[in-house]
This record gives structure tokens, C-alpha cells and sequence, in this order.
């Protein structure tokens, strides 16, 4: 049993280059969530797909931040002219949509350092 | 709107002794309630969660959580705390069944031996 998967696990890059990152959901999982979290902070909300449509946008999702998820299996996270601001841990989560409390399940996260 | 607060920014207990970490929860309509771990360059594991019913939840590891309505607090709590259960412990929120989650600021555990 796989869990949720994140490419890569971290990240150094310099301002005002663009970066990607990748998530894995767990199989079979139709919602995929984004989160960041900064130093000394709880997980703040980005975005979240159902199957391929994406569904809400936290208005921390800047316009130089885009998401995708093509075919409703893993998803991007494409984040462009990066600021030092935007250094952080990108966290992915996953759940199956079925009657009940859904739980969100978290792969391990991207750091991202901007320099 | 919902909001959750985590007062205490760590906890410090002796490895043996009760844990407890506090949450209290601000949210319109019936509250769905989630306690995460998050272990040192890991991403969050899930502990367990408050649907309606029980006002104490039986999770993950030895641990439980108390529900409480009128004081809007969801405490975490295990009876007697291991060293390994040093981490950082998340409460979140939400006002539905599924959607985003609204997460405290988290409450660092040092379990001493």
C-alpha cells in the first residue's frame, strides 16, 4: 500500500526562476489538496482538485502559481518568477471521495528554498 | 469563518506521564475535528478525528481525543507518553464533511526520558 508520493522532496532554486513540483496521490483517491506550510506554522490551504476539475483556489494562490491535474491522477504545482517568500514546505494530500468524514491523507512534501 | 488555536507553542512531559495538548476550534455549524503528527522532515500523519457521536475518539497510537461542545475544545491526550511521541502535533477544522482544512499553528511535544 503506496502512499502519497512527492517529487522532489526538495528544492533550491534562485529568484525569478520557475519550478514544478509533482504529487502522487494514493491509488484510486479522487481528491488531491495543496498545501503550504511556512516555519513555525500550521498547513494553509492552496487548492483542491475532484478527479481532474479544479475546484477552489485559496487566495493565497498568487497568479504567478498554477496547479494541474490532467488526468485526474497525480498533479503539478508549477509556481513562476519564484520569491524569496514563496520558500516553504508544499505539502500534497489525498482522499476518496464516499459517504462518511473524509480524511486527508499527506505525502512527505517539497521544501523549497529561493536564494 | 473557522479558526483553530493551539495555546500552548510546546509541551514538555516526562516520558510515563499523561499527555495532553490543547485545541479549541471556532467554526459555523457542526464541527469536523482532525489531530495530525508531523515527525521532522516529514509531511503529516494522520492521528484521528471527531464525527458526531462519541466525545471521546480512540486514533492512532495509544492516543484519544475529548469533544467538547460547549467549551469548543478537542484536547489530545494519551495516557502515558513515550519518547518517540516527541513531534509536532496539528489540530485542523472544517465546517463540512470534505473540503479544505484549516490547521493551528501546532504545539511541539518533548517527551523526556
Amino acid at each position: 500500500d503506496t502512499g502519497v508520493s512527492q517529487n522532489p522532496r526538495h528544492k533550491i532554486t534562485k529568484r525569478g526562476q520557475n519550478v514544478t513540483f509533482r504529487c502522487d496521490p494514493i491509488s484510486e483517491h479522487n481528491r488531491l489538496y495543496w498545501y503550504r506550510q511556512t516555519l513555525g506554522q500550521g498547513p494553509e490551504f492552496l487548492t483542491y482538485f475532484q478527479n481532474e476539475a479544479q475546484l477552489e483556489k485559496s487566495r493565497l494562490l498568487s497568479d504567478r502559481f498554477s496547479a494541474e491535474r490532467p488526468k485526474g491522477s497525480f498533479s503539478t504545482l508549477e509556481i513562476q518568477r519564484t520569491e524569496q517568500g514563496d520558500s516553504a514546505m508544499y505539502l500534497c494530500a489525498s482522499s476518496l471521495d464516499r459517504t462518511g468524514v473524509e480524511t486527508q491523507y499527506f505525502g512527505p512534501g517539497t521544501r523549497l528554498l529561493v536564494l | 469563518a473557522q479558526s483553530v488555536a493551539q495555546p500552548e507553542d510546546q509541551v514538555n512531559v516526562a516520558e510515563g506521564n499523561p499527555l495532553t495538548v490543547k485545541c479549541t476550534y471556532s467554526v459555523s455549524g457542526n464541527p469536523y475535528l482532525f489531530w495530525y503528527v508531523q515527525y521532522p522532515n516529514r509531511g503529516l500523519q494522520f492521528l484521528l478525528k471527531y464525527i458526531t457521536g462519541d466525545n471521546l475518539v480512540k486514533g492512532s497510537y495509544g492516543f484519544e481525543a475529548e469533544f467538547n461542545k460547549s467549551q469548543t475544545s478537542f484536547h489530545l491526550k494519551k495516557p502515558s507518553a513515550l519518547v518517540s511521541d516527541s513531534a509536532l502535533y496539528f489540530c485542523a477544522v472544517r465546517s463540512h464533511s470534505w473540503g479544505k482544512l484549516q490547521f493551528g499553528a501546532g504545539t511541539q511535544v518533548v517527551v523526556t526520558p
